[in-house]
């Protein structure tokens, strides 16, 4: 079955530690993004990519850099000038054309130490 | 303000129970999502939205474009059901950056 792969599912990091969060996917979409998700707010777009060894900025890209050197994965690297990373990431995709339908892995949730 | 917004933030009710979730947006759209997020965190999408009504069981969603509003139904709710349920919109259709409102938690109780 297609869907988007997410992990680790639980991550936990000492201050000043950078942490890569893996995301894979077998449908074969062009566009993904990261999202942090924090209680009481929307998710927050970090960064998003249209097509391979491409990738723009999102509301909330200070702190995270990111990677997409294949079509099917989209890593996150969380590094320790994100102040305050303890949070829910979301990975997700989107399908093109009049789907359009969205995407989601279960997400990875990071907790600084 | 947020660009998305939903009502209720919470909803509690009983099983059996027909169930509605708004969402209100101030831009202009080409797509509305409606999706579905379990204690674990994971998010479901269940409906994508550019105009009229879709139904998928006992969920049904509706836009009214001109009023920049959209409607999440649930008939015969179930506790089941018992999710955040999240709203987001869409500028550019296909590839797309969303913004998405703060979720509604339903509770259903047996």
């Amino acid at each position: 079955d297609g869907g988007i792969t997410q992990s680790p599912k639980y991550l936990f990091r000492k201050e000043g530690q950078n942490v890569t969060l893996s995301c894979e996917q077998n449908l074969n979409h062009d566009a993904m993004y990261w999202y942090r998700q924090d209680p009481g707010q929307g998710l927050r777009l970090i960064y998003y990519s249209q097509i391979v060894n491409d990738f723009q900025k999102g509301d909330i890209a200070e702190g995270y850099s990111v990677s997409r050197e294949k079509k099917e994965s989209f890593p996150l690297t969380v590094t320790s000038a994100q102040k305050n990373p303890t949070a829910f990431y979301l990975c997700a995709s989107i399908g093109q054309g009049s789907t359009g339908e969205l995407f989601f892995g279960e997400g990875s949730r990071l907790t600084v130490l | 303000k947020n660009e998305v917004e939903q009502s209720p933030q919470n909803l509690t009710a009983q099983e059996g129970e027909f169930i509605t979730i708004n969402c209100s947006y101030s831009v202009g759209i080409s797509a509305l999502h409606w999706l579905q997020q379990h204690p674990g965190g994971g998010i479901v999408s269940l409906f994508m939205l550019s105009s009229g009504k879709k139904k998928h069981g006992r969920l049904i969603a509706t836009i009214n474009i001109q009023e920049k509003h959209s409607s999440l139904h649930i008939t015969a709710s179930h506790p089941r059901d018992s999710a955040v349920y999240i709203c987001a919109v869409g500028i550019d259709f296909g590839n797309e950056k969303l913004t998405f409102g703060t979720g509604t938690r339903l509770t259903i109780i047996p």
